[in-house]
């Protein structure tokens, strides 16, 4: 049984679309968090959501969307796709908001703009 | 001077070495240390843990703190070619504020 899983796997798509990229974790985990690694493989997180409360680091364009329906997924939305939102996205979540909980990632999706 | 500080490699070692990966960091508020390994096209998976200063074993990996230098390890013992991946240093002040990655140092063991 895959533990968070992610789709899509792969999306291309032009410069100035709107895309989503959903996540869902069935490990009963309290915590999501979305991920983006970029062409040098820095991973830097862009969001956290524990019960219902977003910490969002604040380089993130408003253009990303985090939207959670239930415990068990947080979708990414993205507005106005730009050139160098190109990267790998990962969604990860943990059984309780803090660094001492093990995060548990998705296997990616691999987004190009062009 | 960036955050987290990692050689990015790569480095290649043959297999039955010992590897030493390492990072430095300025943000003398970070209380938690961890080592993630990534495969290529996966990922990251969380490997050792450490809260402040000392060291931790498992299996064939240790990990080591020291806060007064800033610096932290990750030692592997006996690599095997299946260690073979990009190893990510992670660290977050005591209440995981400033949670970040190093940028990773990619590892090839070479059968």
């Amino acid at each position: 049984d895959t533990a968070v899983s992610q789709t899509p796997k792969y999306l291309v798509t032009q410069m100035g679309n709107d895309k989503s990229i959903k996540c869902e974790q069935n490990l009963g985990h309290d915590t999501m968090y979305w991920y983006k690694q970029d062409s040098k493989k820095f991973l830097k997180i862009m969001f956290s959501y524990n019960n219902k409360e977003l910490i969002i680091n604040e380089t993130v364009p408003n253009r990303f969307s985090p939207k959670s329906p239930d415990k068990a997924h947080l979708n990414l939305h993205i507005n106005s796709l730009e050139l160098g939102d190109s990267a790998v996205y990962f969604c990860a979540s943990s059984q309780s908001l803090g660094p001492s909980y093990e995060q548990y990632f998705g296997p990616g999706t691999r987004l190009t703009v062009t | 001077q960036k955050e987290v500080e990692q050689d990015p490699g790569p480095l290649s070692v043959p297999e039955g070495a010992i590897v030493s990966l390492n990072c430095t960091y300025s943000n003398s508020a970070f209380q938690y240390f961890m080592w993630y390994r990534q495969y290529s096209r996966k990922g990251p998976e969380l490997l050792m843990y450490t809260y402040s200063s000392g060291n931790k074993e498992d299996g064939r990996f240790t990990a080591q703190v020291d806060k007064s230098s800033k610096y932290i390890s990750l030692f592997i013992r006996d690599s095997q070619p299946s260690d073979s991946a990009t190893y990510l240093c992670a660290m977050a002040g005591f209440y995981g504020q400033n949670f970040v990655f190093g940028p990773g140092t990619r590892l090839s063991v070479l059968p």
